[in-house]
């Protein structure tokens, strides 16, 4: 099982509050992800970095913000939440994996996961 | 476009019984493709693994195949438990860049009932 946490489990509230979303990991890892996944839908990268102070944006347009000042850390935050942002949430870190083969062997472990509810 | 499909969408057996997955990928350059297991409000589980030398790979009650030519795979479930009740995501990597870029199926939810 990854070490690999993710706060609050669970999260309703109103249209325009700041919220974080918090990730840890324990592991070590250089790498962490944010995913947005809606019902039924497939994960999209919405965030990455490589290590400490480091943060590119991922695939899918998003109007939240993230920070790497730790590395065990990688906080989401919304500055304005809107109900458009109503959806599940996944952390996730990653090491290399022991194949040696080229890029794109990481394997990538995730949190638990945030349901955001915003009404 | 890099895509992965899977099939099909969502699936009922009763426990006990045998099932199989399919995913269908369009990713390349292929670097490897990966089955997870993802139960509900949880985050996905790595089950297996596999590089484009690779064409099979069991964990337990899992086997998953790898065709890279036809650019198929699948998760065959063997003797299906109440636990297996779950979504399984098909996620292919490439190899184009150091990040080693994720494409994922939308998953094929499994319901087994006893």
């Amino acid at each position: 099982e990854a070490d690999i946490y993710q706060t609050p489990r669970y999260l309703v509230i109103g249209t325009g509050k700041k919220i974080t979303l918090e990730c840890s990991q324990t592991m070590g890892h250089d790498k962490m992800y944010w995913y947005q996944q809606d019902p039924g839908m497939e994960l999209h990268l919405i965030h990455y970095s490589y290590g400490v102070n480091s943060t590119e944006k991922g695939d899918l347009s998003s109007e939240s913000t993230v920070s790497r000042i730790r590395t065990e850390h990688f906080p989401l935050t919304l500055e304005s939440a809107r109900p458009s942002h109503t959806s599940q949430y996944l952390c996730a870190s990653s090491d290399k994996s022991r194949t040696g083969a080229p890029g794109g062997t990481d394997t990538q472990y995730f949190g638990p996961g945030t349901r955001l509810t915003v009404l | 476009k890099n895509q992965v499909e899977q099939s099909p969408q969502s699936l009922i057996i009763l426990e006990g019984k045998n099932c199989t997955l399919q995913c269908n990928y369009t990713v390349s350059p292929f670097s490897n493709l990966r089955w997870y297991k993802q139960d509900t409000g949880r985050g996905p589980v790595s089950l297996t693994i596999m590089t484009f030398s690779e064409n099979t790979k069991s964990n337990g009650r899992y086997t998953a195949t790898l065709d890279a030519d036809t650019k198929q795979s699948s998760l065959h479930i063997t003797a299906s438990q109440l636990s297996d009740s779950a979504s399984y995501i098909c996620v292919v990597s490439d190899r184009g860049s150091t990040l080693g870029r994720l494409y994922f199926g939308r998953g094929t939810q499994l319901t087994v009932w006893p």
